[in-house]
């Protein structure tokens, strides 16, 4: 059973500073994405990444996939109140997982004025 | 339809009962998944159909949880007997693409919050 942990949990900081979340396995995936939840929301996608190494910015969002393709991060540059919700990483093991995700527990993030 | 429609929004239950949960994923996207959203169990894969049939149903809980699709649309899931550890958020998903995720792109229902009493 592929597993992913992200860390942190929890996340309170004040608008402005910088932030970043982690996503660790012990095994690799073909790709991982990442998404926010808002409340009485499903998920929504964000990114997706697929090769070791790659990096992908979103506005002040910037993604790395790590090179062994087992770890991830999702750093916020300057964050702002709207930034505000739950942030999820996916992975997806590839071959015949038929795209089913494992999920991390998630990040609540609250970014405060 | 627009997105993927999820109903009931809130289905409040006695243990004991038996559940419907209806998902109507985005027109023409063939592949359906259904994933359990519980308070420190973050989100889990419970099934995918592509079409009608369920190549993989390794995330079902118990035999107490089915669930079918019907004319490569709407999907339904069932829990029978349900009991207090049932209770959770349960998403649907839909992607026009299976397999490799990154043209897999799945977009998610508002989901279905189940309490069992």
């Amino acid at each position: 059973t592929q597993l992913l942990e992200q860390s942190p949990q929890f996340l309170s900081i004040q608008e402005g500073e910088n932030l970043t979340v982690y996503c660790n396995s012990s095994s690799v995936f073909s790709s991982l994405q990442w998404y926010r939840q808002e409340p009485g929301e499903g998920p929504v996608l964000l990114v997706t990444v697929v090769t070791g190494g790659e990096v992908k910015k979103l506005k002040r969002l910037t993604f790395q996939f790590g090179d062994a393709r087992k770890d991830s991060s999702l750093h916020i540059t300057a964050a702002q109140t709207g930034d505000t919700g739950l942030y999820l990483c996916a992975g997806n093991a590839g071959g015949t997982s038929y795209g089913k995700l494992t999920f991390g527990q998630g990040t609540i993030l609250t970014v405060h004025p | 339809g627009a997105g993927v429609s999820q109903s009931p929004s809130n289905k409040v239950t006695e243990k004991g009962k038996d559940v419907e949960l209806r998902c109507d994923p985005i027109s023409g996207h063939t592949a359906l998944y259904w994933y359990r959203q519980s308070l420190g169990q973050g989100l889990e894969f419970l099934i995918y159909f592509q079409g009608n049939s369920a190549p993989d149903k390794s995330g079902l809980p118990s035999d107490r949880f089915s669930a079918e699709r019907t004319g490569g649309s709407v999907s339904t899931l069932t829990i029978q007997r349900t009991q207090q550890e049932d209770s959770a958020v349960y998403l649907c998903a839909s992607s026009s693409v299976a397999g490799r995720l990154a043209k897999n792109i799945q977009y998610f229902g508002a989901g279905t919050r189940l309490s069992v009493l």
